[in-house]
């Protein structure tokens, strides 16, 4: 079936990296963008930024640029997310999302189960 | 950036009663609205595309309408498995924005 399925919860000191992967299956992995979207604890949903597996463009939210890394390897089908100078306010859950397309309303289809990244010295 | 203002932000309610939700946007966005559910320690469900166009697989007891800048899901008699937070979210431009949320709660 089609899905999304992330990496593990994660614990990070403030100012290290968090690197997230979501691999993809029963789907062409490169016919579809994937969407990040992260949600802090008891709050909304918050988008991140978007990767075309097929290029590897990406384009990500002014708040994040320059402190965030979306790549891909088509190899295994799986794309990243990779957020550098975490604070406690990057605490949050960070899911993958398939986008339908412009067919389908610019709507996520798929989701990943999400991954809880804590921030803590 | 379009700002989604959704409204109530909960409601009580009990199985078989029809919930409302809306969702205003800052500018006009023509029909590109979906509509997630969301359930505790869940990711997003997508229900509803394109303003109105029923997600494969969801009940028919949801339906969405509205274009331009106002936007409303509607739950026809709600069944015990709806309790649940319901997003709005443009799909017009980027950055994507959402809806901060309705929590529908068992009255």
């Amino acid at each position: 079936q089609v899905q999304l399925v992330q990496s593990g919860a994660e614990v990070k000191k403030p100012g290290a990296s968090v690197k997230v992967s979501c691999k993809a299956s029963g789907y062409t992995f490169t016919a579809s963008y994937i969407q990040w979207v992260r949600q802090a604890p008891g709050q909304g949903l918050e988008w991140m930024g978007w990767i075309n597996p097929n290029t590897g463009d990406t384009h990500s939210a002014q708040r994040f640029q320059g402190r965030v890394t979306m790549t891909r390897d088509t190899s295994i089908n799986t794309v990243f997310l990779e957020l550098s100078g975490l604070t406690s306010n990057d605490a949050a859950v960070y899911y993958c999302a398939r986008d339908a397309g412009p067919a389908f309303g610019g709507s996520f289809d798929i989701w990943g189960q999400g991954t809880p990244v804590t921030v803590s010295s | 950036d379009i700002q989604m203002t959704q409204s109530p932000s909960s409601v009580s309610a009990s199985v078989g009663d029809r919930v409302t939700i809306t969702c205003r946007a800052s500018e006009d966005i023509r029909g590109w609205v979906a509509w997630y559910q969301q359930k505790p320690g869940r990711a997003p469900k997508l229900l509803i595309q394109s303003a109105s166009t029923l997600h494969s697989g969801v009940p028919s007891r949801f339906s969405g309408s509205g274009s331009g800048t106002d936007f409303t899901l509607t739950v026809n008699g709600l069944q015990p498995e709806d309790f649940a937070t319901y997003f709005c979210q443009q799909a017009e431009s980027f950055p994507r924005t959402f809806g901060q949320g309705t929590r529908v709660e068992m009255k």
